[in-house]
């Protein structure tokens, strides 16, 4: 177990609606990162959050938009819903903003958009 | 932009050795990590590699080449709980905690 936590577990919208995940860092753990990990595929860095700001951001529509909390809970807002949002949201978690500190992954959020 | 490449999938017998390779071509290097995902769980941590050489962990040992832009994850007497998907992942400095993963390595392990 890694200490981190994501709710809910499975999520079933429609396209167009509006989705909010939730992440639950390791306690100390100053920075989250967000992925998107399409079926039979690598997690694609969405965003990175360090002391509640925003530290960086892959090729990720402004649509999908984060905040990150004083006691180390985020979340990962997505708007517009398309067909293709269809996958597993994974948050990390680390010590730091530093590239050499390991992220620890939580259990993912499945998201279906119909 | 930014290629990471490793086999798609790899099927072995239990109590043999797996060598999952991984070549990358990334705009920079900060270190490369190597994580183990179980079908729908999250990619638990297996190695970092920042300097060229071997680094042992129990049955698993990962290895790094800068020069060539390679590194392979060993996996040594296999079991059946190993049986999952091996990612390869790339520290890139331009962002600070970025990494770009491969598409993983499915490795099945059989009686």
């Amino acid at each position: 177990e890694t200490g981190v936590t994501q709710s809910p577990t499975h999520l079933i919208k429609t396209r167009g609606q509006q989705v909010t995940l939730r992440c639950s860092s390791q306690s100390g753990h100053n920075t989250v990162s967000w992925y998107q990990q399409a079926l039979g595929q690598g997690p694609q860095f969405i965003f990175q959050y360090y002391r509640e700001e925003e530290n960086g951001r892959g090729n990720f529509p402004p649509r999908f938009s984060g905040l990150q909390f004083p006691n180390y809970s985020s979340e990962l807002n997505v708007n517009a819903l398309e067909l293709d949002d269809s996958a597993l949201y994974l948050c990390a978690s680390s010590l730091t903003s530093g590239g050499t500190d390991t992220q620890y992954f939580g259990p993912g959020t499945r998201l279906t958009v119909l | 932009g930014q290629n990471i490449d490793q086999p798609t999938e790899m099927t072995a017998t239990e109590g043999a050795i797996v060598q999952i390779n991984c070549t990358y071509q990334t705009s920079g290097f900060n270190g490369l990590f190597w994580y183990q995902q179980h079908a729908g769980e999250a990619p638990t941590f297996l190695s970092y590699n920042v300097l060229d050489g071997l680094e042992e962990k129990g049955r698993f040992s990962s290895f790094l080449s800068r020069s060539k832009g390679y590194s392979y994850l060993l996996l040594k007497e296999l079991q059946m709980k190993d049986s999952a998907s091996y990612l390869c992942a790339v520290n890139v400095p331009d962002s600070w905690g970025k990494l770009q993963f491969g598409a993983g390595t499915q490795v099945v392990v059989t009686p």
